[in-house]
């Protein structure tokens, strides 16, 4: 099947600072999404891209969807300590949703 | 509140013993699905069912059954519990139109465990 690899795995970081990860794979996708899962919850839509190429802001979050729509890329700028979670991309085929295995991100006051 | 509605949040199983996992909606999707989360391994889907009646295999559905007699549920049933089914199992719908977009509401979670 389509595997997603994201990275990195986990990220401590302090406040204030930006945060990068990424997801590719071996498998182009219509829509690459991005969702943050807070502990106990089901994971939450944060971003949404349609076109290779794209790039989106939700306030402190940007998302770039690749041109060869083989990957993706979510920023987040000044981080708070409610951005903690599990963040995970997701790659929309023709038939069904498949996931990457989630980036832990620490916030440090 | 309008959402997705799963029970239980927890559950422990013995190893054989069948049970049944809800999943209600009350936002009128056609589009509903269930996925179970390992660790390290992100969401991996299991069933899905784009309406009434319609059920599909998703990429894990060894071990598991689904059927969708209303638009509004969606339960999912392990006949024969297994300690490689413990997991934690999301439910997901969204419209048809957003299908393809892939913007779900998810439910919050059963943690099941199998001993």
């Amino acid at each position: 099947g389509q595997q997603l690899n994201q990275s990195p795995q986990s990220m401590f970081i302090q406040e204030g600072e930006d945060v990068s990860m990424n997801c590719t794979s071996s498998s182009i996708f219509n829509t690459w999404l991005w969702y943050k899962q807070d502990p106990g919850e089901g994971p939450v839509l944060l971003i949404a891209l349609y076109k290779a190429g794209e790039l989106t802001s939700n306030g402190r979050l940007t998302a770039q969807f690749g041109i060869t729509r083989k990957d993706s890329f979510l920023n987040i700028s000044a981080s708070i300590p409610s951005d903690v979670g599990i963040y995970f991309c997701a790659g929309q085929g023709n038939n069904d949703m498949r996931f990457g295995a989630g980036t832990r991100l620490t916030v440090k006051p | 509140n309008a959402g997705v509605t799963q029970t239980p949040k927890f559950q422990v199983l013995k190893t054989g013993q069948s049970m049944t996992l809800q999943c209600a909606q009350d936002m009128n999707h056609e589009y509903m699905s269930w996925y179970r989360q390992d660790p390290g391994m992100g969401l991996r889907l299991i069933h899905y069912s784009v309406g009434a009646g319609i059920t599909d295999q998703g990429e894990v559905p060894n071990g598991y059954n689904v059927s969708r007699s209303t638009t509004e549920d969606f339960p999912l049933r392990l006949l024969s519990a297994a300690p490689s089914q413990t997991s934690v199992y999301f439910c997901a719908s969204t419209t048809l139109g957003a299908y393809l977009k892939g913007g779900y509401t998810f439910g919050s979670g059963t943690r099941l465990t199998v001993v």
